[in-house]
């Protein structure tokens, strides 16, 4: 069973902070990450993408990816109180064809 | 259009009642997926389409559920008899490569 793990939070920041989300998964043999955001009442909007080990960094997000480990992460520099939203984690695994979510940790930014 | 859109937006229905609701995926987009998030959870993965490819249904909770897609163009997924457990939001994504993009959802509640 292949398993995307989160915390599921509240995580709350103050205002221009950096925030953290983390999450891991099961499975070694896995091909795309994902960081999905999702406003209460809204669909999932996808804010990162991520395939190599290392760094990679759009605006005031920054994903890392450590294969070795099994983790993935999500930097939010200068935290707006607008980021306050859940954050869905995904991944899809060599071979197969769908993503598998993780449950999502929700994000306070408080002003 | 320019996204992912969903019918109806909104759905009440009564206890056994049949409903379809209905997902336009991006123009282009080989895949498409249903999903369902009840309140408060995080997505449960139903069903996916990929190009003529036979569809994995292996989310489907049960034979109540069953969903169509014509070549790369528009999906229904229908539910029959619908059971108080099937209220939630279903939601479509649509993908040209790994990355997903979902629709609006359709809010389904069941009285």
């Amino acid at each position: 069973q292949k398993e995307v793990e989160q915390n599921s939070g509240p995580l709350s920041v103050p205002e221009g902070a950096i925030a953290s989300l983390n999450c891991t998964y099961s499975d070694r043999v896995s091909q795309s990450f994902f960081w999905y955001r999702q406003y209460s009442g809204k669909s999932p909007e996808l804010i990162m993408s991520i395939y190599s080990n290392g760094d990679k960094e759009d605006g005031r997000f920054t994903a890392q990816l450590n294969k070795a480990s099994q983790y993935v992460s999500l930097l939010i520099r200068d935290s707006q109180p607008s980021d306050s939203a859940t954050y869905l984690c995904a991944v899809l695994y060599t071979g197969g064809f769908k993503t598998i979510f993780g449950a999502g940790t929700r994000l306070f930014v408080k002003a | 259009g320019a996204g992912v859109s969903q019918s109806p937006s909104n759905k009440v229905t009564e206890k056994g009642k049949d409903v379809e609701l209905r997902c336009d995926p991006i123009s282009g987009h080989t895949a498409l997926y249903w999903y369902r998030q009840r309140l408060g959870q995080g997505l449960e993965f139903l069903i996916y389409f990929q190009g003529n490819s036979a569809p994995d249904k292996s989310g489907l909770p049960s034979d109540r559920f069953s969903a169509e897609r014509t070549g790369e163009s528009v999906s229904t997924l229908t539910i029959q008899r619908t059971q108080q457990e099937d209220s939630a939001v279903y939601l479509c994504a649509s993908s040209r490569d790994s990355s997903e993009y979902f629709g609006p959802g359709t809010r389904l509640t069941v009285l």
